[in-house]
């Protein structure tokens, strides 16, 4: 069965600590996102990776950096936690499959606040 | 930029009762995939339409797409309070792998 498990289901932190978050899948997929949820504005993607050590921007990559050094992890870095990053962050995964269809299997999601 | 923008923002309905969800998207996509999320948790995958389709089903899920209007719909037939979630529509462009998501349904269904 697809698992997309995440470090933390919870995370308090205080303003300017370095906050990781991690993401592990067991799928063997090529792709995999972060992403932003909050309340009236849905799901905002921060960063994406195709393949080991690649990334790319997503919508809202400010104060966000990413690294993912194996297949089956990508990590999410917050430099210096800011109280506007309490979110809640979904890791995702997806490759190709048939028909190139591309869905997106996620995590349970970590709260993350900043105070 | 939104990709997806679901209507109505919230839904709540009697079970046994049909729901439908609306999406609208600004941007050709390549196909276009609707997720569910319980509260609190992660997304779950519930079905994908690809832009050459009028029409999918599975289970009591219905899905349309028209891509003349840039709209899609979702239909869940016979809903049973369990399918009380919120409900994303999300499309896919350029490089498939990519999604944008609106910012949901939630869908409410009292026993």
């Amino acid at each position: 069965d697809v698992k997309v498990t995440q470090s933390s289901r919870y995370l308090v932190k205080r303003t300017g600590e370095k906050v990781f978050l991690e993401c592990v899948q067991d799928m063997d997929h090529e792709n995999m996102f972060w992403y932003r949820q909050d309340p009236g504005l849905g799901l905002r993607l921060i960063y994406f990776s195709y393949d080991v050590k690649m990334k790319e921007k997503g919508d809202i990559p400010e104060g966000y950096s990413v690294s993912r050094e194996k297949k089956e992890r990508f990590s999410l870095i917050l430099e210096s936690a800011s109280t506007n990053q309490t979110s809640m962050y979904l890791c995702a995964s997806s490759t190709p499959g048939q028909g190139r269809r591309y869905e997106q299997y996620f995590g349970p999601g970590t709260r993350l606040t900043v105070t | 930029s939104q990709q997806g923008e679901e209507d109505p923002q919230a839904l709540s309905i009697q079970e046994g009762e049909n729901a439908t969800m609306n999406c609208s998207y600004k941007t050709s996509i390549n196909n276009l995939q609707w997720y569910r999320q319980n509260s609190g948790r992660g997304l779950v995958h519930l079905i994908l339409i690809r832009s050459n389709e009028r029409e999918k089903h599975s289970g009591r899920l219905r899905v349309t797409l028209d891509t003349s209007k840039k709209s899609s719909s979702l239909l869940i037939t016979a809903s049973r309070a369990a399918d009380t979630a919120s409900y994303f529509c999300a499309g896919s462009r350029g490089s498939n792998y990519k999604l944008t998501f609106g910012k949901g349904t939630l869908l409410t269904v009292n026993p």
